[in-house]
């Protein structure tokens, strides 16, 4: 069964530093989504991407956060310089090309100390 | 701003008994799904609704969706304890995907 693949799954990283979190989704699929969950919280959107840009993004989405699709596989959420209030899981999910489904992948914990 | 309203935050419920989960939502919608999510884990896809009137059925869940009134509901039938976890509604909306607050589910013997 295909899969949403993220790297890495746990980074420790000190504040003020940026981070690159990584996703590959399903290869036919089109829309693109990451989400952060803060332990034991909801699930809050941060962006949308299709067609190599952004469709909707959040208010907790702003100037520290990128996204880039680099290559046709991999999609990117970038941190410019950590908070310890960015410490989460943060999901990627994609759907699209003929799926009804949005599959997520496994998460990415990310502890900023 | 699409939004989501998903009740009861919390649900303790007995073995063998049903219950119902509620998930209303703000703007028309191009899909709604319902998720379960284990402690420490990812999102596992439990049903996808597409269209009014929708009803998917997998085991002791079955979910629906009245998309005139802008809700689905996600029905537990006899719980057992295998059920004990969060569940989220998601509203898909023209590339926008937004989660209620998530149902914490404990099913006790």
């Amino acid at each position: 069964e295909p899969e949403v693949t993220q790297t890495p799954s746990h980074q420790v990283t000190q504040m003020g530093q940026e981070v690159i979190l990584r996703c590959v989704p399903i290869s036919n699929h089109l829309y693109f989504y990451w989400y952060r969950q803060i332990l034991g919280q909801k699930v809050e959107f941060l962006v949308s991407f299709y067609n190599n840009e952004i469709s909707e993004k959040s208010e907790i989405f702003d100037d520290q956060f990128s996204v880039e699709r680099p290559d046709g596989s991999n999609f990117t959420l970038k941190i410019r310089s950590t908070k310890l209030e960015d410490s989460a899981m943060y999901f990627c999910a994609s759907t699209g090309g003929g799926s009804t489904e949005a599959f997520f992948g496994q998460g990415t914990r990310l502890t900023v100390v | 701003e699409l939004k989501v309203e998903q009740n009861p935050l919390f649900l303790s419920m007995q073995e063998g008994k049903n219950y119902t989960i509620y998930c209303n939502y703000s703007t028309t919608s191009d899909r709604l799904y319902w998720y379960r999510q284990d402690p420490g884990k990812s999102l596992e896809s439990l049903f996808v609704l597409l269209s009014n009137g929708a009803v998917k059925q997998e085991g002791r869940l079955m979910a629906s969706l009245d998309t005139k009134a802008r809700l689905s509901t996600l029905h537990i039938t006899a719980a057992v304890h295998d059920l004990s976890a969060t569940y989220f509604c998601a509203v898909d909306s023209i590339n926008d995907m937004r989660f209620g607050a998530g149902t914490r589910l404990t099913v006790k013997p």
